[in-house]
C-alpha cells in the first residue's frame, strides 16, 4: 500500500500569514498515463471534505487563488498565501494513482493563532 | 447542481448487517465511477470501495473484502453498500463520492455505529 505522510499535523497560523503543508508518498505517484493523481482536500469543522486541488496543481472551480499546489514524484506541497478565517479546518492529501487502496494522508489541522 | 444524499446508517450490533444507499442527482450518474469513503469519529479519511461504470468491476480495501459489497442502479441513479459481519472498527461516517482517482463531489455522510 502507498503511505501518504503529511507534515506538520498541527499548523497554527496568524491571519494574513502564509501556510504550507507537505505531503510525501512512499512511491512515485506518476501513473502509466503520465498523470500524477495527487489531490488536496479541505474539511471544515462539521462538514464533508471539499476538493481544492487535483493533479498536483490544478485548482478547482471556486477555490480562492491563495491556494496553490506543487510538487512531483513523491514530494508535494499545498500553500496558502494569506490565511483567512474560513481556512480553519483539516487538510488532507490523497493519492489516486495506486490501488489498492487509494490513500489519504493523516490530515493537517490548521488553526488561527 | 450535483447532490449526493446518503441514507441507511444507524446503530447495529457486532456481526450485524446494514445497507447504505446514496441518491445522486445533478449529473449523468451512469457516466461516472462511484466510491464509498469512510471516516471514523475524530479520525482521518479511509477508502472503502469503488465501482466502475456499468458495474463492470469493483474494488475493495482489504479490511472490508468479503464483508462489504458495492453496487449501483443506474436506472435509479443510486449507489449502495451492503455491509455484513460488521465490527466495532467499522464505526464511521460513510461518504458517497463521485469519482475515484480525483474524487470531486461528496455527500454529507451517514453515520454507522457498531456497538452492543
Amino acid at each position: 500500500d502507498v503511505v501518504m505522510t503529511q507534515s506538520p499535523l498541527s499548523l497554527p497560523v496568524t491571519l494574513g500569514q502564509p501556510a504550507s503543508i507537505s505531503c510525501r508518498s512512499s512511491q512515485s505517484l506518476v501513473y502509466s498515463d503520465g498523470n500524477t493523481y495527487l489531490n488536496w482536500f479541505q474539511q471544515r469543522p462539521g462538514q464533508s471534505p471539499r476538493r481544492l486541488i487535483y493533479k498536483v496543481s490544478n485548482r478547482d472551480s471556486g477555490v480562492p487563488d491563495r491556494f496553490s499546489g506543487s510538487g512531483s514524484g513523491t514530494d508535494f506541497t499545498l500553500k496558502i498565501s494569506r490565511v483567512e478565517p474560513e481556512d480553519v479546518g483539516v487538510y488532507y492529501c490523497m493519492q489516486g494513482t495506486h490501488w489498492p487502496p487509494y490513500s489519504f494522508g493523516q490530515g493537517t489541522k490548521l488553526e488561527i493563532k | 447542481q450535483v447532490q449526493l444524499v446518503e441514507s441507511g446508517g444507524g446503530l447495529v450490533k457486532p456481526g450485524g448487517s446494514l445497507r447504505l444507499s446514496c441518491a445522486a442527482s445533478g449529473f449523468t450518474f451512469s457516466d461516472y465511477y462511484m466510491s464509498w469513503i469512510r471516516q471514523a469519529p475524530g479520525k482521518g479519511l479511509e477508502w472503502v470501495s469503488y465501482i466502475s461504470t456499468s458495474s463492470r468491476y469493483s474494488n475493495y480495501a482489504d479490511f472490508v473484502k468479503g464483508r462489504f459489497t458495492i453496487s449501483r442502479d443506474d436506472a435509479k441513479n443510486s449507489l449502495y453498500l451492503q455491509m455484513n459481519s460488521l465490527r466495532a472498527e467499522d464505526t464511521a461516517v460513510y461518504y458517497c463520492v463521485r469519482g475515484t482517482r480525483e474524487p470531486l463531489n461528496w455527500g454529507q455522510g451517514t453515520l454507522v455505529t457498531v456497538s452492543s
